[in-house]
């Protein structure tokens, strides 16, 4: 069976745009999870969809969105990129929410210049 | 609040060796544990997950335990290759949460 799988895997933009990253989750599995993890960092929780809709929310301003579509694939949006959101993003997957083993994918690194 | 924390935060030891990593946590009400592999650039892979009412699990040459009263976990490396090298990430998933909260990593290099 196929893996979390995300996308673009590599990512380049200049500061003020905006960025749509791509996440499909194993299948069967509802909920999808997304982390930020900046260089030198262990993964930060950004946020947390079940059912399209937001179960979950880290610390992150608002220019952070993401949505969940009815297929349980999840896109996360990044408006107004500073150059501190270059990151390595992280989508993982579980069965439900609040089930306690999430299943990660690759990532997508992104870099603002 | 639940915090991670691995120690040490780099190693370099010569190939052979056996090793032992680090991950304490502060809120012992916890799911599971996992510990995950980090190459340079690319993503994460599980090595292991550890439930809450297990004390240990084992993958070839790794074994991580748990001691969930103490707050504590420990990565086992049996025998360590150049090839071991890494980061190697610990995260827990906290009760009554829904998310991993993950330590800054043990930054492993082993030489030949």
């Amino acid at each position: 069976d196929a893996g979390v799988t995300q996308s673009p895997t590599h990512l380049i933009k200049t500061r003020g745009q905006h960025v749509t990253l791509r996440c499909s989750p194993i299948s069967g599995h509802k909920s999808v999870s997304w982390y930020q993890q900046v260089l030198g960092q262990g993964p930060q929780f950004i946020f947390q969809y079940y059912e399209k809709e937001e179960r979950g929310r880290g610390n992150f301003p608002d220019r952070f969105s993401a949505r969940q579509f009815p297929n349980y694939s999840s896109e996360l949006n990044v408006n107004a990129l500073l150059l501190g959101d270059s990151a390595l993003y992280l989508c993982a997957s579980s069965l439900v929410v609040r089930q306690e083993t999430q299943y990660f994918g690759p990532g997508t690194r992104l870099l603002v210049l | 609040k639940q915090e991670v924390t691995q120690i040490p935060a780099a190693l370099s030891v010569p190939e052979g060796e056996n090793l032992v990593l680090n991950c304490s946590f502060t809120d012992s009400a916890i799911y599971n544990l996992q510990w995950f592999r980090q190459d340079p650039g690319k993503g994460l892979t599980s090595l292991l997950l550890i439930q809450s009412s297990q004390r240990e699990q084992t993958s070839g040459r790794l074994n991580a335990s748990l001691d969930k009263s103490s707050g504590r976990s420990t990565l086992y490396i049996a025998a360590s290759q150049p090839g071991d090298s890494a980061t190697y990430l610990c995260a827990v998933y906290t009760s009554g949460t829904y998310k991993y909260i993950f330590g800054t990593g043990t930054r492993l290099k082993v030489l030949a």
